[in-house]
């Protein structure tokens, strides 16, 4: 079975503050995929990164970083300078190697505001 | 280049009625997948279709139906409605099918926001 946990449902921040969004997943599969998606108000969601469960190197890309630690089953999201235009509801998403490419599980999002 | 389009952008039934969902995937993308989000919920995944043919199904009954056109556009069709179909229903297209490799990166339409009263 997939499985993915976004405990915290909702963080607000004030603008340029840093920001940590957890994700904890579970499956059985030695191959996935896992993914995060930023999903606004106008509710289109905006594919973030994927990342392979054979590269646990960190990735960087602007104001955003992503710390894969498969020890731990964790995918955690972390916005640097955190600014308005990042309030939105982000998703964390699993897919074993080898399924379907749809069947994405998703976690059930964290809502983000960031406040001026 | 255009995304994935979803037509229409809101719709409001009645129960028991039924309704068709359109969506165009990214040209060149043969593979659409359908998710419906109910409020407050991540998406939950309803179909795939890759090359015209169907290659994964949810948890969901059998009046949600869908087809994939030579074009790779597809329709998702709901009979029935339940006030419990409510939801945005999400298409997202993919180069690939499977998951693995390059190009399997799922980009996601608008939604179509369905009320059913």
């Amino acid at each position: 079975a997939q499985k993915v946990t976004q405990a915290q449902t909702e963080i607000s921040v004030v603008e340029k503050e840093d920001v940590t969004l957890d994700c904890v997943y579970e499956t059985r599969d030695t191959t996935y995929y896992l993914f995060w998606y930023k999903q606004p108000p106008s509710g289109e969601l905006v594919f973030l990164i994927r990342r392979n469960s054979f590269d646990e190197q960190n990735e960087i890309s602007g104001r955003y970083s992503w710390n894969f630690q498969k020890s731990t089953s964790s995918f955690n999201f972390t916005i640097t300078a955190s600014q308005v235009v990042d309030s939105a509801v982000y998703f964390c998403a699993l897919t074993p190697q080898g399924s379907t490419l749809g069947r994405l599980y998703f976690g059930r999002g964290t809502q983000l505001t960031v406040w001026p | 280049d255009a995304g994935v389009t979803q037509s229409p952008t809101h719709l409001i039934k009645t129960r028991g009625q039924h309704v068709t969902l359109r969506c165009s995937p990214i040209s060149g993308h043969k593979s659409v997948s359908w998710y419906q989000q109910v409020l407050g919920q991540g998406p939950q995944f309803i179909f795939q279709y890759y090359e015209k043919e169907e290659r994964g199904r949810g948890n969901f009954p059998d009046r949600f139906s869908a087809r994939q056109f030579p074009n790779y556009s597809s329709e998702l069709n709901v009979n029935a409605l339940l006030l419990g179909d409510s939801a945005l229903y999400l298409c997202a297209s993919s180069l690939v099918g499977l998951a693995g490799g390059p190009g399997n990166e799922q980009f996601f339409g608008p939604g179509t926001r369905l009320t059913v009263l």
